[in-house]
C-alpha cells in the first residue's frame, strides 16, 4: 500500500489568520480523494470527495484544490475561526480501499 | 436519529475474554467498514462489507469476525482479547463500495467504540 501523507502533522493559528495544508498521494490509478473534518470527542465528516483533475471545491470558507498528475491536494480556511480547530484528514481511494492520511491538527486561538 | 450508531461506546474489559461491538446505519448505503484508530491516530481499515458479502478483509488477526446479518447492520466480534486490541473501533458507511473505477461516495462515520483491555 502506497502511502498518503499529510504536512503539516500540526498547526497553530490566531483567530482570524488564514491558512493551508497539504495532502500527498500516488499519482497513478487515481480514483478519488476525500477530505474529513474531525472534531475532538466527534466523529469524522466528510468535507469534499474530488474526482477530477484541477477540482476546486468550497464549503464556507474551506475550499480544497485537487491535482492528480502530480499527487496532490491542498485545503485552504479563509478567515480561521475557533470552531475550526479540529483535525483535517484527507483519504486515497487505493484498491478499492480508503486509505487515511495521519491528519493535520488545527488550533485556532481566539 | 443518528445516522451510523455503534454500542458501545466504551467497553473495558480483560485479557481472554470476548466481545463484541454493533453497528447499524439508517441510510440506506449499500457499504459498511470497520476501521481501527492506531496508536498515532491512523484510521486503518480492517473490513468492508457490501451488500452482506465481505470485498475488504486486511491482514486482521482471525480473532476479529466481522458479521453483517443485513445491509445496515456490520458487527465486529473479538475473540481472545489482547492488550494491543484497545483502540478506538469506528464504523462507517458509504453509498456503494470504492472499487477499482468508481470512488464509492464519502463515508459516514460512527462515534467509535473505545475499546480498553486490561
Amino acid at each position: 500500500i502506497l502511502n498518503v501523507e499529510q504536512s503539516p502533522q500540526s498547526l497553530h493559528v490566531q483567530e482570524g489568520d488564514s491558512t493551508n495544508f497539504t495532502c500527498s498521494f500516488p499519482s497513478s490509478n487515481f480514483y478519488a480523494l476525500h477530505w474529513y473534518r474531525w472534531e475532538t470527542a466527534k466523529s469524522p465528516e466528510a468535507l469534499f470527495v474530488m474526482t477530477l483533475n484541477g477540482d476546486e471545491k468550497k464549503k464556507g470558507r474551506i475550499s480544497a484544490t485537487l491535482n492528480t498528475k502530480e499527487g496532490y491536494s491542498y485545503l485552504y480556511i479563509k478567515g480561521s475561526q475557533p470552531e475550526d480547530s479540529a483535525t483535517y484528514l484527507c483519504a486515497f481511494v487505493q484498491g478499492g480501499k480508503l486509505i487515511f492520511g495521519q491528519g493535520t491538527e488545527l488550533s485556532v486561538k481566539p | 436519529d443518528t445516522a451510523v450508531s455503534q454500542t458501545p461506546k466504551y467497553l473495558v474489559t480483560q485479557m481472554g475474554n470476548d466481545k463484541s461491538i454493533k453497528c447499524e446505519q439508517n441510510l440506506g448505503h449499500d457499504t459498511m467498514y470497520w476501521y481501527k484508530q492506531d496508536s498515532k491516530k491512523f484510521l486503518k481499515i480492517m473490513f468492508s462489507y457490501n451488500n452482506k458479502e465481505l470485498i475488504i478483509n486486511e491482514t486482521v488477526p482471525n480473532r476479529f469476525s466481522p458479521k453483517s446479518p443485513d445491509k445496515a447492520h456490520l458487527n465486529l466480534h473479538i475473540n481472545s482479547l489482547e492488550l494491543g486490541d484497545s483502540a478506538v473501533y469506528f464504523c462507517a458507511s458509504s453509498q456503494d463500495a470504492p472499487l477499482a473505477g468508481g470512488w464509492g461516495g464519502e463515508l459516514f462515520f460512527g462515534e467509535g467504540s473505545r475499546l480498553t483491555v486490561l
